[in-house]
């Protein structure tokens, strides 16, 4: 257990739908990433933020979007769903002072877009 | 921007026999993370190297970091299949606190 929880575990949702999938990360750690799994990509950055504010920006499209709380605790909310959102969305957090960025993944958010 | 090639994509063996799986880039990294992950969960940290030709060990299986910082290996010795899974090297930027640059990973597969 990596201390990062990610909810909900699994999501079938139609094409169009919004969803919002939630991370908290492990106590004490202020960066929160964002990461797309499929199938033909590997892990894909999507995402980082740091004590509430966006840090870092990768291959995030215009209809998702993020944001992290003042409990740290992060959304990514996905709009207008097309079949190709379908993967696993995985969170990270990594503790502050540490110069090598070792991220803990949570356990993934499955989505299914019909 | 920093790619990271993994070699073998995929590695079936057979329990007992070793394995190397390599991790290579032109670009230097601060550091470079090794993580394995199982279908359906979360990449786990296995090891962070940073130091050029740095060596660390974790029971059966041995992390080189290459003396310029742009490479990396994993050996493993008596493979068992408990070892099956994805394993994926990542490498940090030499800014602080930068993102990872996660490889494609390298699907081993070890039967008994």
């Amino acid at each position: 257990d990596s201390g990062v929880t990610q909810t909900p575990k699994h999501l079938i949702t139609a094409t169009g739908q919004r969803v919002t999938l939630r991370c908290s990360p492990r106590s004490g750690d202020l960066s929160v990433y964002w990461y797309q799994q499929s199938l033909d990509q590997g892990l894909q950055f999507l995402i980082q933020y740091y004590n509430g504010e966006e840090r870092a920006k990768g291959n995030i499209l215009e209809r998702f979007s993020a944001q992290q709380f003042p409990d740290l605790h992060s959304e990514l909310n996905l709009s207008s769903l097309e079949l190709g959102d379908s993967a696993l969305y995985f969170c990270a957090s990594s503790p502050s002072g540490t110069p090598y960025n070792e991220q803990f993944f949570g356990p993934g958010t499955r989505l299914t877009v019909l | 921007t920093q790619l990271l090639e993994q070699s073998p994509q995929f590695l079936s063996i057979q329990e007992g026999e070793n394995l190397t799986v390599y991790c290579n880039s032109s670009s230097v990294f601060s550091s470079l993370q090794w993580y394995r992950q199982e279908p359906g969960e979360g990449p786990v940290l296995l090891v962070t190297v940073v130091t050029g030709g740095e060596v660390k060990k974790l029971k059966r299986l041995t992390f080189q970091f290459g003396d310029a910082r742009k490479d990396s290996s994993l050996h493993i010795t008596a493979a068992q299949p408990g070892d099956t899974g994805l394993y994926l090297c990542a490498g940090a930027g030499e800014t602080s606190g930068s993102r990872l640059t996660f490889g494609e990973g390298t699907q081993l597969t070890v039967n008994p």
